[in-house]
């Protein structure tokens, strides 16, 4: 498996509340990405970087921030936390060119 | 605006039957296209691209651009099989990657 790792793996919160998930790559992979999983909707892209500093949005980022102060880190925040937004979060890492993606273990988040 | 479309949401066949898992995209440019799995308790992984042309674990797909499909087959079922894939296009110069709704194949002793 490609180094990527997620945290929390799990995590149960309550409307209202602000969320970080972390994802952390030693691969010095240039992009970076989260996506959600949802049943019948498959994965959808929250946002992406594309290298310290630099993100953009995905198709589904209302409500959702991100941060990449280095290259290794990529923080998904939620503000304020909807149960709309209980879902599983992947993270992934890829380099230009090959079109292939590497991805975290998930987590999985509930909100109450 | 670029898109993937997977019309089945479950699909499950025996062990030895043929499979195929079908993909339509939208895009306007010149598509590059992936299969990704996901085993039980693995991570989502590539399984093959179209540029490559070749098979992995007995399984193909062609790109055909009349039909702007990119279907998923196999000959031959076999039980490690079951998995969800996800077919996924290349958005060119953005990098980004977007998937269909998933496919959830069973394979049936």
């Amino acid at each position: 498996d490609a180094g990527i790792t997620q945290s929390p793996r799990h995590k149960v919160t309550e409307t209202g509340t602000p969320v970080t998930l972390r994802c952390h790559q030693t691969e010095n992979h240039r992009y970076m990405y989260w996506y959600r999983q949802d049943p019948g909707h498959g994965l959808r892209l929250i946002h992406y970087s594309y290298g310290v500093k630099d993100t953009d949005k995905g198709e589904v980022s209302d409500g959702y921030s991100v941060s990449r102060s280095k290259t290794e880190d990529f923080l998904l925040t939620l503000e304020s936390a909807t149960s709309s937004q209980t879902s599983v979060y992947f993270c992934a890492i890829g380099d230009r060119g090959t079109g292939e993606l590497f991805f975290g273990e998930g987590s999985r988040l509930t909100v109450l | 605006a670029q898109r993937v479309t997977q019309p089945e949401k479950l699909l499950s066949v025996f062990k030895g039957a043929p499979v195929e898992l079908k993909c339509n995209y939208s895009y306007s440019g010149s598509p590059e296209l992936f299969w990704y799995v996901q085993y039980s308790r693995q991570r989502l992984q590539l399984l093959l691209r179209h540029i490559s042309r070749e098979s992995i674990k007995g399984f193909t797909a062609d790109l055909n651009k009349g039909e702007t499909s990119f279907h998923l087959k196999k000959p031959f079922a076999q039980e490690e099989d079951s998995a969800m894939y996800y077919c996924a296009l290349m958005v060119q110069g953005a990098q980004k990657l977007v998937f269909g709704q998933g496919t959830r194949l069973t394979i049936n002793p």
